[in-house]
């Protein structure tokens, strides 16, 4: 069993809507969770970093963690045609590795 | 503020040869980690370092080893290539607390023929 386990995808929606990308994960020492988003052929960038359980917001990016399910996500709200990449949700303790799932690629259609 | 950048962008090598990617870390962070991304599949953690030294290595065999020099730029070699080491190669830079996250470069492309 993979740490990380995700969805490859992939996933299409029409601008506008709501997305929701899911991350399960099995160890239970993770405290510090990520999700990346990456463009065809480049370095995956920082979306959204949080600490143990609860929600973060930035934006039209809502990230949700519950460690009593071992369950992250991420919500994208308007979806434009630009969000259209592949996210990548990673999770970690202390100073150690990021674990990273396969990453879901999403397309936004205008 | 730099961010981090890693050169060559891309490289083709044959099997059996050797090779050298290098990374230079964003301004202040001490800490390197180097990843391997196959064709559509998330990064997979190689190695890290800090203050010049190995802290931390994955499930990779010994031909990948590492270097980080006084200014934190870090260089991933891999000897004898096989067809499996064609990948994206991303460098990842970071402050050593544990509540840092990292963050990438654009990565090399290697392919191995």
């Amino acid at each position: 069993q993979k740490e990380v386990e995700q969805d490859p995808g992939p996933l299409s929606v029409p601008e506008g809507a709501i997305v929701s990308l899911n991350c399960t994960y099995s160890n239970s020492a993770f405290q510090y969770f990520m999700w990346y988003r990456q463009y065809s052929r480049k370095g995956p960038e920082l979306l959204m970093y949080t600490y143990s359980s609860g929600n973060k917001e930035d934006g039209r990016f809502t990230a949700q963690v519950d460690k009593s399910s071992k369950y992250i996500s991420l919500f994208i709200r308007d979806s434009q045609p630009s969000d259209s990449a592949t996210y990548l949700c990673a999770s970690k303790w202390g100073a150690q590795k990021l674990v990273f799932g396969q990453g879901t690629r999403l397309t936004i259609n205008p | 503020e730099t961010g981090v950048t890693q050169s060559p962008t891309h490289l083709i090598k044959t099997r059996g040869q050797q090779v050298t990617l290098r990374c230079s870390s964003q301004s202040g962070h001490n800490t390197v980690s180097w990843y391997q991304q196959a064709l559509g599949q998330g990064p997979q953690f190689i190695f890290q370092y800090y203050r010049e030294e190995e802290n931390g290595r994955g499930n990779f065999p010994p031909r990948f080893s590492g270097l980080q020099f006084p200014n934190y730029s870090s260089e991933l070699n891999v000897n004898a290539l096989e067809l499996d080491d064609s990948a994206l190669y991303l460098c990842a830079s970071s402050l050593p607390s544990g509540q840092e996250t990292q963050y990438f470069g654009p990565g090399t492309r290697l392919l191995v023929l």
